[in-house]
């Protein structure tokens, strides 16, 4: 069964410094994998996604994603952490089977920027 | 572009009684989904809709849930009865009818089973 893991519940980062979000997979064949925020009372926005090509994927606001077959993970990016980063972000996966907007998201991982 | 409406935003209710939530999606948007995010975990995919047929609905507990798309434009996500563990947030999203195309989401409905 495809699934995404969060390893982290919070990541507490200070504003200006550079913001990793973890995130792996478990996927048979290529994967497709996603990236979405989730602002407190706000449904999830798109931030970026992988589905072939270019390991590093550039997103929103700023954000990227690295692509890495061999640790089989999709971690999340950011060079500088703004105050205004703080939020929920979840990692997905697209299964194999099944239609395509059945995502299987992970826990979520919440991030602090404090200033 | 105007985003996905949601309503209510909160609704409360007593276990066994039933709710219904309202979504309107994008505008020319044909794929419209209604998730399902409790506390702590990661949305859960209940039904997927293409126009106004059902896409996957493998998820969907249809003891108790049932929702309909008949114009194929807004959708109505209905529970009877609740339960304690329906509390959730209902989450509905709409999208391109292309093969992974970004989800764009409403604000969600807050429910609470007492």
């Amino acid at each position: 069964a495809q699934s995404v893991a969060q390893p982290e519940d919070q990541v507490n980062v200070a504003e200006g410094n550079p913001l990793t979000v973890k995130c792996t997979y478990s996927v048979s064949g290529n994967p497709y994998l996603f990236w979405y925020v989730q602002y407190p009372n706000r449904g999830l926005q798109f931030l970026l996604k992988y589905i072939t090509g270019d390991n590093l994927v550039k997103g929103s606001y700023g954000f990227e994603a690295e692509f890495n077959k061999s640790q089989t993970s999709f971690h999340l990016k950011k060079p500088s952490a703004l105050v205004s980063d703080s939020a929920l972000y979840f990692c997905a996966v697209r299964p194999l089977r099944g239609s395509w907007g059945k995502l299987q998201f992970g826990a979520g991982t919440q991030v602090v920027v404090t200033p | 572009e105007a985003g996905v409406a949601q309503s209510p935003r909160y609704k409360i209710i007593e276990k066994r009684q039933s709710v219904a939530f309202w979504c309107n999606p994008i505008s020319g948007h044909a794929t419209l989904y209604w998730y399902q995010q409790i506390l702590g975990q990661g949305p859960k995919l209940l039904i997927q809709f293409q126009n106004n047929g059902v896409v996957d609905d493998s998820q969907l507990p249809k003891d108790r849930f049932s929702a309909e798309r008949l114009k194929g434009v807004d959708s109505t996500l209905k529970i009877q009865p609740a339960k304690l563990e329906d509390s959730a947030v209902y989450l509905c999203a709409s999208s391109l009818a292309q093969e992974l195309s970004p989800l764009h989401f409403g604000n969600g409905t807050r429910l609470t089973v007492t």
